[in-house]
């Protein structure tokens, strides 16, 4: 069974740091493309970034190129996301997703970790 | 970015047809697919490609749609699909969802 654990969410001051990780299991991590889709409360989602399978490449949306850094350990099985210098418009559920390649859906999500900026 | 449009709201009783729409602001192709988003939950993947169903999702749910308008079908409705269901594109950079149409059962 395919799971995806997020971990390290919370309230942060803005202009602070936060790192979210997402633990898989249930298929060969090292396989897939993965990603973080974001979504703010009672609003709708919001794709965020990507990596490929080997994470030789990285993809972002424009508001959070240059804060955020995506990035995953093949051999933990591990996806990660390091946010930098957050704003407020940066609170959201964080959820991590599997991609099936850079075309495809999501097709497995995470259950989310909710990240709140706040003074 | 791609904006996709869908209807906010939709109310069905059980048993109906209902279609719920996804228009993108520019072509997609075929690169369009669907979500089901349960309340307080995470979302799940119905749709793909278009018109491809996902596996262990009900065949009352079924996807249509090229270019830049794209259909949700649920034939009939039952109470449990009472959710909020996204579109999302992936054929232009940055990926984009859209806003959601939320089906509430009569």
């Amino acid at each position: 069974e395919v799971q995806l654990v997020e971990s390290g969410g919370g309230l942060v001051q803005p202009g602070r740091s936060l790192k979210l990780s997402c633990a898989a299991s249930g298929f060969t991590f090292s396989n897939y493309y993965m990603a973080w889709v974001r979504q703010a409360p009672t609003k709708g989602l919001e794709w965020v970034a990507s990596i490929t399978n080997s994470g030789g490449s990285t993809y972002y949306r424009d508001s959070v190129k240059g804060r955020f850094t995506i990035s995953r350990d093949n051999a933990k099985s591990t996806l990660y996301l390091q946010m930098d210098s957050l704003r407020s418009e940066d609170t959201a559920t964080y959820y991590c997703t599997r991609d099936r390649d850079s075309y495809a859906p999501f097709d497995y999500w995470g259950q989310g970790v909710m990240v709140t900026v706040s003074s | 970015d791609t904006v996709l449009t869908q209807s906010p709201a939709l109310a069905v009783s059980p048993g109906e047809r209902v279609t719920i729409s996804c228009r993108a602001s520019e072509s997609v192709s075929t690169l369009m697919h669907w979500y089901q988003q349960k309340p307080g939950q995470q979302p799940t993947l119905l749709i793909y490609l278009a018109s491809n169903l996902e596996s262990g999702v009900p065949a009352r749910f079924s996807g249509s749609g090229s270019g830049t308008d794209f259909t949700l079908t649920i034939d009939p409705v039952e109470a449990d699909d009472t959710a909020t269901y996204y579109c999302q594109q992936s054929w232009n950079d940055p990926w984009t969802f859209g806003g959601g149409t939320k089906l509430e059962l009569k």
